[in-house]
Protein backbone atom coordinates (compact mmCIF):
# COMPACT_ATOMS: atom_id res chain seq x y z
CA UNK A 1 0.00 0.00 0.00
CA UNK A 2 0.99 3.72 0.05
CA UNK A 3 3.61 4.90 2.33
CA UNK A 4 3.15 8.64 3.37
CA UNK A 5 6.26 10.42 5.15
CA UNK A 6 5.25 13.94 6.73
CA UNK A 7 8.10 16.50 7.63
CA UNK A 8 8.53 17.94 9.98
CA UNK A 9 6.21 16.98 12.73
CA UNK A 10 6.43 20.20 14.65
CA UNK A 11 6.81 23.71 13.21
CA UNK A 12 6.67 27.02 15.40
CA UNK A 13 6.86 30.37 13.20
CA UNK A 14 6.63 34.33 13.94
CA UNK A 15 3.13 35.72 12.74
CA UNK A 16 3.74 36.67 9.36
CA UNK A 17 6.84 34.01 8.47
CA UNK A 18 5.76 31.48 5.91
CA UNK A 19 5.09 27.74 6.81
CA UNK A 20 5.89 24.57 4.67
CA UNK A 21 5.13 21.50 5.17
CA UNK A 22 6.63 18.45 2.93
CA UNK A 23 5.07 15.15 1.98
CA UNK A 24 6.65 12.34 0.19
CA UNK A 25 4.50 9.47 -1.13
CA UNK A 26 5.32 6.10 -2.64
CA UNK A 27 2.96 4.86 -4.99
CA UNK A 28 3.48 6.65 -8.47
CA UNK A 29 0.14 6.19 -9.53
CA UNK A 30 -1.51 7.99 -7.20
CA UNK A 31 -3.26 10.93 -8.27
CA UNK A 32 -4.97 13.14 -5.63
CA UNK A 33 -3.27 14.49 -2.81
CA UNK A 34 -5.45 16.71 0.21
CA UNK A 35 -4.48 18.52 3.11
CA UNK A 36 -6.61 18.65 6.09
CA UNK A 37 -6.61 20.90 8.96
CA UNK A 38 -7.12 20.01 12.71
CA UNK A 39 -7.81 22.62 14.73
CA UNK A 40 -7.57 21.69 18.65
CA UNK A 41 -9.97 19.52 19.86
CA UNK A 42 -11.80 19.68 16.54
CA UNK A 43 -12.07 17.17 13.53
CA UNK A 44 -10.01 17.50 10.42
CA UNK A 45 -11.54 19.56 7.54
CA UNK A 46 -10.24 19.56 4.00
CA UNK A 47 -8.28 22.69 3.10
CA UNK A 48 -6.78 22.54 -0.18
CA UNK A 49 -6.24 19.38 -2.62
CA UNK A 50 -4.63 18.73 -5.98
CA UNK A 51 -5.20 16.48 -8.56
CA UNK A 52 -1.90 14.92 -10.72
CA UNK A 53 -2.52 16.91 -13.67
CA UNK A 54 -1.70 20.27 -12.27
CA UNK A 55 1.55 21.14 -10.59
CA UNK A 56 0.40 24.05 -8.28
CA UNK A 57 -2.90 25.03 -6.27
CA UNK A 58 -3.69 28.39 -4.59
CA UNK A 59 -6.40 29.27 -2.58
CA UNK A 60 -5.44 32.66 -0.98
CA UNK A 61 -2.75 32.72 1.21
CA UNK A 62 -2.62 28.49 1.28
CA UNK A 63 -1.02 26.63 -1.91
CA UNK A 64 -0.03 23.16 -2.57
CA UNK A 65 2.92 21.86 -4.81
CA UNK A 66 3.03 18.61 -6.72
CA UNK A 67 6.56 17.02 -7.81
CA UNK A 68 5.22 14.04 -9.89
CA UNK A 69 8.61 13.17 -10.40
CA UNK A 70 9.91 13.07 -6.88
CA UNK A 71 6.44 11.81 -5.67
CA UNK A 72 6.64 14.60 -3.22
CA UNK A 73 3.83 17.60 -2.53
CA UNK A 74 4.25 20.28 -0.22
CA UNK A 75 1.73 22.93 1.59
CA UNK A 76 2.74 26.65 1.72
CA UNK A 77 1.20 29.36 3.99
CA UNK A 78 1.97 32.77 3.26
CA UNK A 79 1.63 35.55 6.11
CA UNK A 80 0.90 32.94 8.68
CA UNK A 81 -1.26 34.09 11.60
CA UNK A 82 -2.53 32.78 14.76
CA UNK A 83 -5.64 31.18 13.80
CA UNK A 84 -3.25 28.96 11.55
CA UNK A 85 -2.19 27.62 14.52
CA UNK A 86 -3.31 23.73 14.18
CA UNK A 87 -2.11 20.27 12.82
CA UNK A 88 -2.13 19.98 9.61
CA UNK A 89 -2.12 16.02 7.64
CA UNK A 90 -1.30 15.41 4.15
CA UNK A 91 -2.95 12.31 2.65
CA UNK A 92 -2.43 9.69 -0.62
CA UNK A 93 -4.69 7.25 -2.28
CA UNK A 94 -3.87 3.58 -1.34
CA UNK A 95 -5.42 1.81 -3.87
CA UNK A 96 -7.81 -1.73 -3.61
CA UNK A 97 -9.25 -3.60 -6.23
CA UNK A 98 -11.09 -0.75 -8.03
CA UNK A 99 -11.09 1.71 -5.64
CA UNK A 100 -8.93 3.79 -3.37
CA UNK A 101 -9.16 5.11 0.45
CA UNK A 102 -6.06 7.57 2.24
CA UNK A 103 -3.38 6.90 3.57
CA UNK A 104 -2.57 10.21 5.90
CA UNK A 105 0.91 11.50 6.98
CA UNK A 106 1.44 11.66 10.61
CA UNK A 107 0.61 15.51 11.08
CA UNK A 108 2.76 18.65 11.15
CA UNK A 109 1.73 20.85 14.72
CA UNK A 110 1.81 24.52 13.42
CA UNK A 111 2.53 27.18 16.30
CA UNK A 112 2.00 30.76 14.93
CA UNK A 113 2.92 33.31 17.55
CA UNK A 114 2.26 36.65 17.59
CA UNK B 1 -20.41 19.53 10.34
CA UNK B 2 -23.71 18.40 11.80
CA UNK B 3 -23.92 15.92 8.82
CA UNK B 4 -21.86 13.46 10.23
CA UNK B 5 -22.33 12.89 13.67
CA UNK B 6 -21.05 10.31 16.52
CA UNK B 7 -22.14 9.34 19.61
CA UNK B 8 -20.85 9.04 22.58
CA UNK B 9 -18.41 11.30 22.05
CA UNK B 10 -16.61 10.52 25.62
CA UNK B 11 -16.82 7.32 27.03
CA UNK B 12 -14.64 5.48 29.37
CA UNK B 13 -14.72 1.84 29.94
CA UNK B 14 -13.14 -1.07 31.56
CA UNK B 15 -10.52 -3.63 30.25
CA UNK B 16 -12.58 -6.72 28.84
CA UNK B 17 -15.99 -4.66 28.37
CA UNK B 18 -17.50 -4.42 24.30
CA UNK B 19 -18.62 -1.35 23.32
CA UNK B 20 -20.03 0.30 20.62
CA UNK B 21 -19.38 3.44 18.74
CA UNK B 22 -22.15 4.79 16.16
CA UNK B 23 -21.61 7.02 13.13
CA UNK B 24 -24.67 8.53 11.66
CA UNK B 25 -24.58 10.80 8.38
CA UNK B 26 -27.46 12.58 6.09
CA UNK B 27 -25.03 13.68 3.34
CA UNK B 28 -26.07 10.67 1.31
CA UNK B 29 -22.63 9.58 0.68
CA UNK B 30 -22.34 5.90 0.12
CA UNK B 31 -18.80 5.53 1.74
CA UNK B 32 -18.26 5.30 5.22
CA UNK B 33 -14.71 5.07 6.89
CA UNK B 34 -13.49 4.97 11.16
CA UNK B 35 -10.37 5.75 11.84
CA UNK B 36 -8.34 6.01 15.12
CA UNK B 37 -6.50 8.70 15.60
CA UNK B 38 -3.46 8.66 18.41
CA UNK B 39 -0.51 11.39 19.13
CA UNK B 40 2.26 11.56 16.76
CA UNK B 41 0.93 8.53 14.53
CA UNK B 42 -1.84 10.60 12.39
CA UNK B 43 -4.87 9.18 11.44
CA UNK B 44 -4.90 5.43 10.77
CA UNK B 45 -8.07 3.38 8.74
CA UNK B 46 -9.53 0.82 11.09
CA UNK B 47 -12.55 -0.30 8.69
CA UNK B 48 -14.19 1.02 5.78
CA UNK B 49 -17.67 0.67 3.66
CA UNK B 50 -18.18 1.79 0.43
CA UNK B 51 -21.86 0.69 0.27
CA UNK B 52 -24.14 -0.95 2.51
CA UNK B 53 -23.41 -4.39 1.54
CA UNK B 54 -19.67 -3.84 1.64
CA UNK B 55 -17.24 -3.91 4.10
CA UNK B 56 -13.29 -3.94 4.32
CA UNK B 57 -10.74 -3.92 6.85
CA UNK B 58 -8.15 -1.51 6.80
CA UNK B 59 -4.71 -0.71 8.26
CA UNK B 60 -5.31 -1.94 12.06
CA UNK B 61 -8.79 -3.92 12.18
CA UNK B 62 -7.68 -6.32 14.76
CA UNK B 63 -9.74 -6.22 17.72
CA UNK B 64 -12.01 -4.07 16.16
CA UNK B 65 -15.58 -5.27 14.20
CA UNK B 66 -18.14 -2.77 12.36
CA UNK B 67 -21.43 -3.10 11.18
CA UNK B 68 -23.15 -1.22 8.35
CA UNK B 69 -27.11 -0.87 9.77
CA UNK B 70 -28.12 1.23 6.39
CA UNK B 71 -26.64 3.96 3.74
CA UNK B 72 -26.51 6.70 7.04
CA UNK B 73 -25.31 4.63 9.34
CA UNK B 74 -22.16 2.60 10.49
CA UNK B 75 -21.25 1.70 13.95
CA UNK B 76 -17.70 0.16 15.06
CA UNK B 77 -17.50 -2.27 18.13
CA UNK B 78 -14.74 -3.16 20.44
CA UNK B 79 -15.71 -6.36 21.55
CA UNK B 80 -12.76 -6.70 24.26
CA UNK B 81 -11.79 -3.82 25.55
CA UNK B 82 -7.98 -3.53 25.73
CA UNK B 83 -6.03 -0.14 27.33
CA UNK B 84 -4.35 0.18 24.19
CA UNK B 85 -7.51 0.63 22.07
CA UNK B 86 -7.51 4.47 24.08
CA UNK B 87 -7.37 7.16 21.27
CA UNK B 88 -9.78 9.28 19.68
CA UNK B 89 -11.93 7.48 17.20
CA UNK B 90 -13.49 9.57 13.63
CA UNK B 91 -16.19 8.53 11.52
CA UNK B 92 -16.05 9.79 7.97
CA UNK B 93 -17.72 10.06 4.67
CA UNK B 94 -17.31 10.85 1.30
CA UNK B 95 -18.86 10.15 -1.90
CA UNK B 96 -18.37 7.87 -4.46
CA UNK B 97 -18.01 10.11 -7.76
CA UNK B 98 -14.66 11.14 -9.38
CA UNK B 99 -12.37 8.38 -7.25
CA UNK B 100 -10.93 9.49 -4.21
CA UNK B 101 -12.00 13.16 -3.20
CA UNK B 102 -13.07 15.26 0.21
CA UNK B 103 -13.80 13.65 3.16
CA UNK B 104 -16.34 14.72 5.83
CA UNK B 105 -15.33 13.63 9.62
CA UNK B 106 -18.06 13.62 12.49
CA UNK B 107 -16.77 15.03 15.64
CA UNK B 108 -15.03 12.46 17.24
CA UNK B 109 -14.99 9.78 20.09
CA UNK B 110 -12.71 9.85 22.95
CA UNK B 111 -12.47 6.62 24.54
CA UNK B 112 -10.66 5.80 27.13
CA UNK B 113 -9.71 2.18 28.46
CA UNK B 114 -8.93 1.44 31.90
Amino acid sequence: GENVEQHPSTLSVQEGDSAVIKCTYSDSASNYFPWYKQELGKRPQLIIDIRSNVGEKKDQRIAVTLNKTAKHFSLHITETQPEDSAVYFCAAPTRHSGYSTLTFGKGTMLLVSP
Amino acid sequence: DADVTQTPRNRITKTGKRIMLECSQTKGHDRMYWYRQDPGLGLRLIYYSFDVKDINKGEISDGYSVSRQAQAKFSLSLESAIPNQTALYFCATSDSTGGPGEQYFGPGTRLTVT
